[in-house]
C-alpha cells in the first residue's frame, strides 16, 4: 500500500468553525490531490498541488484553501465550515510527470460532519 | 461537457456468478481509462488502466474492455467472491490535465453467499 495517512479520520464540527485536514505521504510523490466524495457523485477535485508551494484549484474549490510547505504534507482547510461541506474527503498522490497517465494512490479518507 | 456515466448503479449477484459493469464516457480525446475498486470505508484502489489504443486489460478475475469508437468500457468479473463486494469506479483522464480527471459515480456490487 502507498504510504498515505489522512488525519483525522473522523471529525464532527459545528457550522462556522475552522477545520484542517492533513494528508501525509512517505512516497516522495510530486502530485497531491484533495477530493470529496458525496452520494450520487463521482469524486470531485477540490485542490491539487504539483510541488512545494505550488497549488491550483479544482472543480469545487469554493470554501476551501490548501497549503503545501513540505513535499510530504498537504493540508486542506475549511475556513468556516458549512453543512454543505459534510462529506468524505480523500487525499491522493501521483508520481507521473504527466499526471493524466499515472496511477492515483488514495488515502483512507476523512469523514467530516458539519452540524 | 465531459462526463462519465456508469451502469447499473447497484447490482446484487450470487457468489460464483459472473457480472459485467458498464461505463460510457464523452471525454475526448483522452489519455487513459481506469477502473478502481472501493471497499466500504476505504479509499479507491486501482484495478486496471488502459490507454486509448488498448482494448482489453486483465487483472486476475477482473477484465476491462475498451471500445474507443463507441466510447464504452466494461469491467467483467469472473467467478465472483464475497470479497468482490465493493463499489467500482470508472475514471477517464484527458491528456496532460491533472485537474480534469473525471470520476464516474460508481456501481455498488453486492455478492450474496
Amino acid at each position: 500500500d502507498a504510504g498515505i495517512t489522512q488525519s483525522p479520520r473522523h471529525k464532527v464540527t459545528e457550522t462556522g468553525t475552522p477545520v484542517t485536514l492533513r494528508c501525509h505521504q512517505t512516497e516522495n510523490h510530486r502530485y497531491m490531490y484533495w477530493y470529496r466524495q458525496d452520494p450520487g457523485h463521482g469524486l470531485r477535485l477540490i485542490h491539487y498541488s504539483y510541488g512545494v508551494k505550488d497549488t491550483d484549484k479544482g472543480e469545487v474549490s469554493d470554501g476551501y484553501s490548501v497549503s503545501r510547505s513540505k513535499t510530504e504534507d498537504f493540508l486542506l482547510t475549511l475556513e468556516s465550515a458549512t453543512s454543505s461541506q459534510t462529506s468524505v474527503y480523500f487525499c491522493a498522490i501521483s508520481d507521473e510527470a504527466d499526471p493524466s497517465t499515472g496511477e492515483l494512490f488514495f488515502g483512507e479518507g476523512s469523514r467530516l460532519t458539519v452540524l | 461537457k465531459n462526463q462519465v456515466e456508469q451502469s447499473p448503479q447497484s447490482l446484487i449477484i450470487l457468489e460464483g456468478k459472473n457480472c459485467t459493469l458498464q461505463c460510457n464516457y464523452t471525454v475526448s480525446p483522452f489519455s487513459n481509462l481506469r477502473w478502481y475498486k472501493q471497499d466500504t470505508g476505504r479509499g479507491p484502489v486501482s484495478l486496471t488502466i488502459m490507454t486509448f489504443s488498448e482494448n482489453t486489460k486483465s487483472n486476475g478475475r477482473y477484465t476491462a474492455t475498451l471500445d474507443a469508437d463507441t466510447k464504452q468500457s466494461s469491467l467483467h468479473i469472473t467467478a465472483s467472491q464475497l470479497s468482490d463486494s465493493a463499489s467500482y469506479i470508472c475514471v477517464v483522464s484527458p491528456y496532460s490535465s491533472a485537474s480534469k480527471i473525471i470520476f464516474g459515480s460508481g456501481t455498488r456490487l453486492s455478492i450474496r453467499p
